[in-house]
């Protein structure tokens, strides 16, 4: 089984950074995604991450340790349409697959509030 | 555009109904998914399916049944509705194949709010 933990919730000011905290437990490892879930929208892909590293895409990047079951997920000059809850879904090696690839376990997400 | 499609954003039912909730895809994806997303317990797979006709467990798979007759086409069916199922369910889809997506990321439908009295 899984264990992922985030934060419930963090604010933040407009034009700042925030850095967006994950870390899980696995019997495996095999990938780490970033969503973004705007209030009563789907869940959108932001990044992934297999290797250790950083992973810079624009605003956002995301690093990972898998030796220390770390991720996170830094969003840089924050914009009000940032508001939003940001997903850490885990892909583990674990018996639980689909065709050719595992299926991700999600954590219970952050919910990011950018305020003027 | 790559797209997921759900049947109803918001549908109320009553206690005891059959309620169906139809999902599409149309990027020929081999994998298809359902989840339920509730406050303070994120999202949370009741089942999903890797091929036609074929269909898997995930967590919470109680008072659920799914249904897989075409490849685009994932339906998920509550078969006696009860008040706590009242939630947001999600659809996604992928591909288990590299190449055909990078990452393999799911894509979601927008979901259905469903509200059982």
């Amino acid at each position: 089984g899984q264990n992922i933990d985030q934060p419930t919730e963090m604010t933040a000011t407009e034009g700042a950074i925030v850095q967006i905290n994950c870390t899980y437990q696995t019997s495996g490892f095999n990938g780490l995604f970033w969503y973004q879930q705007h209030a009563g929208e789907a869940p959108t892909f932001l990044s992934y991450n297999v290797l250790d590293g950083l992973e810079e895409k624009g605003r956002f990047s995301s690093f990972l340790s898998r030796s220390k079951g770390y991720s996170y997920l830094l969003l840089k000059e924050l914009q009000m349409k940032d508001s939003a809850s940001y997903l850490c879904a885990v892909r583990d090696e674990g018996p639980r697959r689909s065709g050719g690839s595992y299926i991700p376990t999600f954590g219970r997400g952050t919910s990011l509030i950018v305020h003027p | 555009d790559v797209k997921v499609t759900q049947s109803s954003r918001y549908l109320v039912k009553r206690t005891g109904e059959k309620v169906f909730l139809e999902c599409v895809q149309d990027m020929d994806h081999e994998n298809m998914f359902w989840y339920r997303q509730d406050p303070g317990l994120g999202l949370r797979l009741i089942y999903f399916s890797y091929d036609v006709k074929m269909k898997e467990k995930g967590d919470i798979p109680e008072g659920y049944s799914v249904s897989r007759e075409k490849k685009e086409r994932f339906s998920l069916i509550l078969e006696s509705a009860s008040t706590n199922q009242t939630s947001m369910y999600l659809c996604a889809s992928s591909s288990p194949y590299l190449g055909t997506s990078e990452y393999n990321e799911q894509f979601f439908g927008p979901g259905t709010r469903l509200t059982v009295l």
